[in-house]
Formats: structure tokens, C-alpha cells, sequence
């Protein structure tokens, strides 16, 4: 597609559920990130895919966040039992692989909101 | 490792006036900087970047940035703020031996008339 879509846009949720946050790339794009921005935090690395390397899964903060991409194109976030330190918005982005990721950049959706009430 | 520091969660200025957003980054290697914007309830929208060519860049919206190598910073400056301006900024830092962005804590820019 034309750019980085993620669903839902927002999502509340109750304590203890499992969400699922979706991610589908721009086409082409072989570097795949998610994000988890918090308020006065920044932004947070979580998980990036290459290709069809393992996953870097060294910015997941728990057993209960997990992630994969399917076919090399979309990927879902899933989160288990949510609490409530989990709210926050998750930002996808994709790139190109190598040196044309600086080249070309890295894309960005405009994220979800998840709220665990 | 990397790491990138914004000085001031905040930054407020009058229309008209000069911008200036400070960021310090740390990297053992040769780094690759963004300074990426975010407005309300949206993704990031990239500024402008350093790649290892021009110590200046020119971005968007009239922005542009000098990489200085000896003080580690990339600054993001613009002459004349607009109130379209107001938003949130981010500065990002990747190199060589990484594949993903570090980002500062981000910067929020307000604008008054």
C-alpha cells in the first residue's frame, strides 16, 4: 500500500483480556518495527522482523507481549492479559533492508491507541 | 550502544521567533540522525536526516538541522515559527551496527501568536 496501515486505530480493553494489533507494511518493505510510546516516555523499541531472519525480540518488556509476521508482509502484536501499565499508543513502521533504510527512510503508522481499563 | 538525549520536554516560542530543539546523541560508530514530528493523534512524520553526506540538512516545512561531530549534536532550527509548527518532536539515531531507531523523549513544541 501507499503507506503504513495499523487496526484499530483504538482499542479499549479490560484488565486480563488479550488484544491483537495489527500492522500491514508498505509493500516491498522487508524491515518491519514496532513501537510502544507512552506519555513522557519517548518511544520504545519492541520487536523488529528482517526478512525471514529470527525476530529481534530484545525490547519486549514481558512473557505476555509476542509478535510475528506473516509471509514477510503483516504482523500482529499480540499482548495477554493486559494491565494497566500496558496503555499506551503502538506505532509500526517499515523500511527497506540495509544501508537503504537510511537511504529511504523508515515509514510510520499512525499507531493505536490502547487503553486497558 | 545508542542513545539520544532532548534537552527540554517543552520548548515554547512567539510566531515569527527562531526555533531551536537540541539533541545529543551518543553512538561508538559513525550515526545516521532523524528528527521525525508528530502531530496529534498521528504517526511520525520524518523531518529530515543525516546520512553521513552534508553537515547541514535541509528538511520540510523550513527546517533544517547541522550534524556536529566534535559536540555530538543535531539541532533542529528554523528561522520563523508558524503556529502549524506546534507539535511534538522527536530526534532518532540508528548506525551501521544497528538496524533500529533509538529515540529521544521528544520535544513539544508550542507555538503562541
Amino acid at each position: 500500500g501507499a503507506g503504513v496501515s495499523q487496526s484499530p486505530s483504538n482499542k479499549v480493553t479490560e484488565k486480563g483480556k488479550d488484544v491483537e494489533l495489527r500492522c500491514d507494511p508498505i509493500s516491498g518493505h522487508t524491515a518491519l518495527y514496532w513501537y510502544r510510546q507512552s506519555l513522557g516516555q519517548g518511544l520504545e523499541f519492541l520487536i523488529y522482523f528482517q526478512g525471514n531472519s529470527a525476530p529481534d525480540k530484545s525490547g519486549l518488556p514481558s512473557d505476555r507481549f509476542s509478535a510475528e509476521r506473516t509471509g514477510g508482509s503483516v504482523s500482529t502484536l499480540t499482548i495477554q492479559r493486559t494491565q494497566q501499565e500496558d496503555s499506551a499508543v503502538y506505532l509500526c513502521a517499515s523500511s527497506l533492508g540495509g544501508a537503504d533504510r537510511v537511504r529511504y527512510g523508515y515509514t510510520f503508522g499512525s499507531g493505536t491507541r490502547l487503553t486497558v481499563v | 550502544a545508542q542513545s539520544v538525549t532532548q534537552l527540554g520536554s517543552h520548548v515554547s516560542v512567539s510566531e515569527g521567533a527562531l526555533v531551536l530543539l537540541r539533541c545529543n546523541y551518543s553512538s561508538s560508530v559513525p550515526p545516521y540522525l532523524f528528527w521525525y514530528v508528530q502531530y496529534p493523534n498521528q504517526g511520525l512524520q520524518l523531518l529530515l536526516k543525516y546520512t553521513s553526506a552534508a553537515t547541514l540538512v535541509k528538511g520540510i516545512n523550513g527546517f533544517e538541522a547541522e550534524f556536529k561531530k566534535s559536540e555530538t549534536s543535531f539541532h533542529l532550527t528554523k528561522p520563523s515559527a508558524h503556529m502549524s509548527d506546534a507539535a511534538e518532536y522527536f530526534c532518532a539515531v540508528t548506525s551501521s551496527g544497528y538496524s533500529t531507531l533509538t529515540f529521544g523523549k521528544g520535544t513539544m513544541l508550542l507555538v503562541s501568536p
